[in-house]
């Protein structure tokens, strides 16, 4: 069974501040996903990384890959409130399979 | 449409009572995935189609879940005899054959309320 553990589970900060939310696992994983979901909707994908060790930025957002394949974190600069959600973090494995964590909860308050 | 559409968006349920939940994916995504999501936790698998077969049915929590899909497109998710337990937010997604890597694309969901 592949599990991820994100964390924190909850976050409230204000806006403006940066914030960093973490996705861990025991198992190894052939890609990483970053999904936001807002209320009454699906999960989003933003991004897939690959690459042990990878790094990607859209605008404010950097994830990055464990260099083991195990691991990520999303990093948010300047937070604003177009930013809350529920972020899931998804590991691929097997054939065409994602496992998900239970989500970050980030609230940015104005 | 270019989305992944689930109907209906809101179920309400007498305990007891069977439900049908309806996925449309996106034409052209051989592989299907129903989700679930309880209030405050994270996606439960229940079932992957790829095709029309279902290679993964290690999801589904008991023998009143089942799902079909034929003609590689439209999905049904039944449940029978509904608990209050089942009350949850029903996902869909789609992705083709290499979505580990693309991606998956979800519907809205169909919140069942089993009252």
């Amino acid at each position: 069974t592949q599990l991820l553990e994100q964390s924190p589970q909850f976050l409230s900060i204000q806006e403006g501040e940066n914030l960093t939310v973490y996705c861990n696992s025991s198992s190894v994983f052939s890609s990483l996903q970053w999904y936001r979901q807002e209320p009454g909707e699906g999960p989003v994908l933003l991004v897939t990384v690959v690459t042990g060790g990878e790094v990607k930025k859209l605008k404010r957002l950097t994830f990055q890959f464990g260099d083991a394949r195990k691991d990520s974190s999303l990093h948010i600069t300047a937070a604003q409130t177009g930013d809350t959600g529920l972020y899931l973090c998804a590991g691929g494995y097997g054939n065409n399979r994602l496992a998900f964590g239970k989500g970050n909860q980030v609230v940015v308050i104005p | 449409g270019a989305g992944v559409s689930q109907s209906p968006s809101n179920k309400v349920t007498e305990k007891g009572k069977d439900v049908e939940l309806r996925c449309d994916p996106i034409s052209g995504h051989t592989a299907l995935y129903w989700y679930r999501q309880r209030l405050g936790q994270g996606l439960e698998f229940l079932i992957y189609f790829q095709g029309n077969s279902a290679p993964d049915k290690s999801g589904l929590p008991s023998d009143r879940f089942s799902a079909e899909r034929t003609g590689e497109s439209v999905s049904t998710l039944t449940i029978q005899r509904t608990q209050q337990e089942d009350s949850a937010v029903y996902l869909c997604a789609s992705s083709l054959r290499q979505g580990a890597v693309n991606g998956y694309t979800f519907g809205s969901g169909t919140r069942l309320t089993v009252v």
